[in-house]
């Protein structure tokens, strides 16, 4: 099975300061018909789990465009341009080219300084 | 607006079974794909399994940690999936989302304690 392993797993930002996040997989997140199906999801404290970018670097409807993602093969990255308040949250990667199962990272805790 | 809202959870205790359901509005989930992912409290995301729209030949896939004690199921009458859970162990406990695209349901808990 594919393992994602996220880092850092705490972030501790300023407000208005970019934050990064890196997530990185065990084998190389290709698919067979050139997708590379790499997710982004957002959980706010109580809140149910948020996508917030898809294959890569496809920003979701009404997602901010602070945020961004990068990378391919077996190397990405979530960047928030400007962290604001609402942004506190854990943040997970997940892959779906090699299935099953999804795999998820642990999640990576953002919090304002 | 696509809603999705499941029901069924509840605390029981090692050995039982429960019956988790995922009814939506606002799409048809006989055509999409939709999952079952579950959260333990304080821990991380865990996919459960998965049913693929009958025109993609329907097939439904199991996380090794609950293949044969659970079982998606569709009922196409209701717009809704079933999860069945047999069998269900202590760290079977969790928050239980239905999952389909980029739209995820606010969860179900299901406890499970002697």
């Amino acid at each position: 099975d594919v393992v994602m392993t996220q880092s850092p797993l705490s972030l501790p930002v300023t407000l208005g300061q970019p934050a990064s996040i890196s997530c990185r997989s065990s084998q190389s997140l290709v698919h067979s018909d050139g997708n590379t199906y790499l997710y982004w999801f957002q959980q706010r404290p109580g809140q149910p789990p948020r996508r917030l970018i898809y294959q890569v670097s496809n920003r979701d409807s009404g997602v901010p465009d602070r945020f961004s993602g990068s990378g391919s093969g077996t190397d990405f990255t979530l960047k928030i341009s400007r962290v604001e308040a609402e942004d506190v949250g854990i943040y997970y990667c997940m892959q779906a080219t090699h299935w099953p199962p999804w795999a998820f990272g642990q999640g990576t805790k953002v919090e304002i300084k | 607006e696509v809603q999705l809202v499941e029901s069924g959870g509840g605390f029981v205790k090692p050995g039982e079974s429960l019956r988790l359901s995922c009814a939506a509005s606002g799409i048809n989930l006989a055509n999409a794909w939709v999952s079952w992912i579950r959260q333990a409290p304080g821990k991380g995301l865990e996919w459960v399994g998965r049913s693929r729209r009958m025109s993609d030949g329907g097939a439904i896939e199991y996380a090794a940690s609950v293949k044969g004690r659970f079982f998606i199921s569709r009922d196409e009458s209701q717009n809704s999936l079933k999860l069945q859970m047999d069998s269900l162990k202590d760290e079977d406990t969790a928050m239980y989302y239905c999952v389909t695209g980029s739209f995820w349901g606010q969860g179900t808990l299901v406890i499970v304690s002697s």
